[in-house]
């Protein structure tokens, strides 16, 4: 069955230090990969995502994610954080067996000190 | 703004009862899901219907159901709630190339149902 693991629970980073959320996803063909961020009380908003070609994929408020097939991994990045980038991100894979729906890790809740 | 709306945005009801909980894609999305959010159990898919019929069901419980009507909105009625049923619930929407195709999904803001 697929699945998407988020390693890490909750993260602390400091306003402009580089961040990375770690997502590993378990799938028997090619996935379709996403990010996803929640801030409180909010709904879902659309980081980034990975349908084919091009491994290192931009998105939206200067994110990035890198799929690494060999690896399982669908990690996103980003150079600088803002303290407004404070929320909880999901990554999530699509799968066509299930009807197209997301299959969605269990989350990270980032924190950004000052 | 995802384009998505929801409503109502907050429910407060009694274990027993039944509710509806409103969805309204984004305009030309033919694919609607619903997902319910709580603290133990994370995102979980429920049911999605693809213009108007039904494409497939996640974890969603017998007391529950969907349907989508002809101008694409959608409705989830849950009922002989239970305290357990207490979460956030999202739909989302979608515009596959293909009733079997994989597209981003966009989330409305969700309905937080309280049962009490």
């Amino acid at each position: 069955a697929q699945s998407v693991t988020q390693p890490d629970i909750h993260i602390t980073v400091s306003e402009g230090a580089s961040l990375e959320l770690r997502c590993n996803y378990s799938y028997g063909a090619t996935p379709y990969l996403f990010w996803y961020v929640q801030s409180p009380g909010q709904g879902l908003q659309l980081l980034l995502k990975y349908f084919s070609g091009d491994t290192l994929v931009q998105g939206i408020k200067g994110f990035e994610a890198e799929f690494k097939r060999s690896q399982s991994s669908f990690n996103l990045r980003k150079p600088s954080v803002h303290w407004s980038d404070a929320a909880e991100y999901f990554c999530a894979v699509g799968a066509v067996q299930a009807g197209t729906a997301l299959i969605f890790g269990k989350g990270t809740t980032l924190s950004v000190s000052s | 703004d995802s384009g998505v709306t929801q409503t109502p945005k907050h429910l407060i009801t009694a274990t027993g009862q039944r509710v509806t909980l409103r969805c309204s894609p984004r305009s030309g999305d033919l694919s609607v899901y619903w997902y319910q959010q709580s603290l133990d159990q994370g995102l979980q898919f429920l049911i999605q219907y693809y213009n108007g019929e039904e494409r497939a069901k996640g974890n969603i419980l017998e007391r529950f159901s969907a349907q989508q009507f002809p101008d694409l909105h959608s409705e989830l009625n849950l009922s002989s709630l239970e305290l357990g049923d207490s979460a956030l619930y999202f739909c989302a929407s979608s515009s596959p190339s293909g009733a079997s195709s994989v597209a981003e999904q966009y989330f409305g803001p969700g309905t937080r149902l309280t049962v009490t």
